[in-house]
């Protein structure tokens, strides 16, 4: 596999559910990134890591948890959602000092 | 707060015709910039970037031009094919945070 892969592809769960989104890098990248798309909104960046540590959180709700236990994994753990936290969450990868950002197909999330 | 956004949020070109997608920024120390695309039921994808210290750069039947007085940004892609549908974004980064995107802008490609 190349690039970046994310799993599942689409996922429906309950609001009292505890699921987890899984994102893999092929590209030997050192940055790996978590963004949230909606309808009509413009990517809102959720989390950045570098090196496996977290160097972003952008004021994220604690009902999202990232975990980054490598370079080349990066999942976001998922428990007590509300139903507007229905989106498309992409995962995506750099090397550090490389803006072009290679990005996952991401994860349908549906929150019911 | 800075933002980066496309003037349109739709865009429909004929077949062969040439395409402008526009966007403005407005954080002026924003130092790299990009456009993405989107296609339906995938990832955005790399088209193309630019430094500010550059005012145009081209691709493979793109081009994006940077208008750094005015904080405006745009891609033309020449010679638009059905393939070039998709939704098109532009980011901004600046020194210390992550990419910032635009809104989108959705270009329909007519036979």
């Amino acid at each position: 596999e190349t690039g970046v892969t994310q799993t599942p592809r689409h996922l429906v769960m309950g609001m009292t559910n505890k699921k987890s989104l899984k994102c893999e890098q092929h590209l030997g990248h050192n940055a790996m990134y978590w963004y949230k798309q909606s309808a009509k909104k413009p990517l809102e960046l959720m989390f950045v890591y570098n090196f496996k540590e977290q160097t972003e959180n952008n004021s994220v709700p604690s009902r999202f948890s990232p975990e980054c236990p490598n370079s080349s994994h990066l999942f976001l753990h998922l428990h007590t959602l509300q139903p507007e936290d229905s989106a498309l969450y992409l995962c995506a990868s750099s090397q550090q000092g490389n803006y072009g950002y290679t990005f996952g197909s991401g994860t349908r999330l549906t929150v019911v | 707060g800075e933002s980066v956004g496309l003037h349109l949020p739709t865009l429909s070109v004929q077949e062969g015709d040439n395409s402008i997608i526009n966007c403005a920024y407005s954080n002026s120390a924003s130092d790299y910039f990009i456009w993405y695309k989107q296609e339906s039921g995938k990832g955005p994808q790399f088209i193309i970037d630019i430094r500010s210290n550059m005012d145009k750069r081209q691709g493979q039947r793109v081009t994006v031009l940077l208008n750094k007085t005015v904080k405006h940004l745009s891609l033309q892609i020449a010679a638009t094919q059905p393939g070039d549908s998709a939704v098109y974004f532009c980011a901004d980064y600046n020194s210390g945070y992550a990419l910032n995107f635009g809104k989108g802008t959705s270009l329909l490609v007519t036979p």
